[in-house]
């Protein structure tokens, strides 16, 4: 069974940091790209980030290039999202979800709230 | 940016009867290697989106049958043959064609 895990988000104040884990199991993560997706409160879906199977290859949304960074351990099944400079319009819900194969976004974690607030 | 448009974005249906939701696209959906990355996604109340259906019309592991999917180039739309209450929440059309990856606002489906 395809299991993605987020690590708990958290409160941060404007300008601060935070690093967003999901640990992956039952497929073999170091074959499949992997993303993160965002849900501010009540709203809509909004792509953030990829990754290719390697880690060397990534992508990003406007909104957030050069403050977030994407990055995967894949003798650890993990994939990573480094927070730098977070703005109140960061908050969200943020989702680890699997690329899939034919489809680009299969499988999505329970998601981890983020939080940004003075 | 490819902008994906749904409509409605409400729709009171009947159990036990059929719902449709149209999704347009800005851009051809259609990628180079000639197949069309639109997808369907289902968000329940209080749950993460769920993946219904992939490439316009492949109903995804577990999806029943109830759910299909049809279109080409930039129209699609996603169809419930009866609709059950297990099928109320949000749904969204994405596209995986061309990054970034975009998503309609979504159609509440809701029972009358």
């Amino acid at each position: 069974e395809v299991q993605l895990v987020e690590s708990e988000g958290g409160l941060v104040q404007p300008g601060g940091s935070l690093t967003l884990s999901c640990a992956a199991s039952g497929f073999m993560f170091n074959t499949l790209w992997m993303h993160w997706v965002r849900q501010p409160p009540g709203e809509g879906l909004v792509w953030v980030s990829r990754i290719d199977v390697e880690g060397t290859i990534t992508t990003y949304a406007d909104s957030v290039k050069g403050r977030f960074t994407i990055s995967r351990d894949n003798a650890k099944n993990t994939l990573n999202l480094q927070m730098n400079n977070l703005r109140v319009e960061d908050t969200a819900i943020y989702y680890c979800v699997r690329g899939g194969p034919g489809s680009g976004l299969d499988y999505w974690g329970q998601g981890a709230l983020v939080t940004v607030s003075s | 940016d490819i902008v994906m448009t749904q409509s409605p974005l409400s729709s009171p249906v009947t159990l036990g009867q059929p719902a449709s939701i149209s999704c347009r696209s800005s851009h051809s959906l259609v990628d180079t290697d000639g197949t069309t990355y639109l997808n369907w996604l289902q968000q329940r109340p209080g749950q993460p989106p769920r993946l219904l259906i992939y490439q316009i019309s492949t109903r995804f592991s577990g999806v029943p049958d109830r759910f299909s999917g049809s279109g080409a180039g930039t129209d699609f739309t996603l169809r419930i043959s009866r609709v059950e209450a297990e099928d109320v929440g949000i749904y969204y059309c994405t596209q995986a064609t061309q990054f970034p990856y975009t998503f309609g606002q979504g159609t509440k489906l809701e029972i009358k």
